[in-house]
């Protein structure tokens, strides 16, 4: 059973700091997403992370991918009140035949 | 637009009640998913299809039915409801192989009383 957990949970910050969300995953996986929600939204795709090494950046956010350890990253750089949202890690295997597993979601507060 | 419409957006029913919340896709997508989300719990699968014809339990598949009407439609039924089915839906849909493929639709949110 693929299991998928996200730390922390709950994360009040400060404008301007910088701070990391972890995300691991206990199965070997093929593809590694991070997705933002806010509150009464759908869920909208940040980054797609495919391979072991794999870096994307959008903005304040930073995504990495480490294969080896099932471990992902998402990180907040000089962090703003716009970003306060819930993030999600997920992860599929085999293909996405059997859809996204999800973490349970970090809820993130960034106060001015 | 393209992308996956789900119907209705809300919804209050009485326990016992039943209901179908429709789901439809217009991006030719394979694989359709129905997932459910409560407070602190993330998103969690109830069924899915991997292509037409076919469809498997997810996670947490009690008290549901689905049916995967055509390529396009994915329906979630549930027959009795219960005040545990109180939460919010969401449908996806995916290109499978396609990398980051997945579509999600707006949610319905679910209410038993």
């Amino acid at each position: 059973e693929l299991k998928v957990e996200q730390n922390p949970l709950f994360l009040s910050m400060q404008e301007g700091k910088n701070y990391t969300i972890y995300c691991n995953y206990s199965t070997t996986s093929d593809r590694l997403y991070w997705y933002r929600q806010d509150p009464g939204k759908s869920l909208e795709s940040l980054f797609v992370l495919l391979s072991n090494g794999a870096v994307k950046q959008e903005g304040r956010l930073m995504a990495s991918l480490d294969t080896k350890a099932r471990l992902s990253t998402l990180h907040i750089t000089a962090a703003v009140h716009d970003l306060s949202a819930t993030y999600f890690c997920a992860v599929d295997y085999r293909g996405g035949a059997d859809g996204l597993t999800f973490g349970k979601g970090t809820h993130l507060i960034i106060q001015p | 637009n393209a992308g996956v419409t789900q119907t209705p957006k809300f919804q209050v029913l009485k326990t016992g009640q039943s209901m179908t919340l429709q789901c439809a896709q217009d991006m030719n997508h394979n694989s359709m998913y129905w997932y459910r989300q409560d407070p602190g719990m993330g998103l969690r699968l109830i069924y899915y299809s991997a292509s037409e014809g076919t469809t498997d339990k997810g996670e947490v598949p009690n008290g549901y039915n689905v049916s995967r009407l055509n390529k396009r439609e994915f329906s979630l039924r549930l027959e009795s409801a219960a005040p545990s089915q109180t939460s919010v839906y969401f449908c996806a849909s995916s290109g499978g192989a396609a990398p980051g493929g997945y579509t999600f639709g707006s949610g319905t949110r679910l209410t038993v009383v």
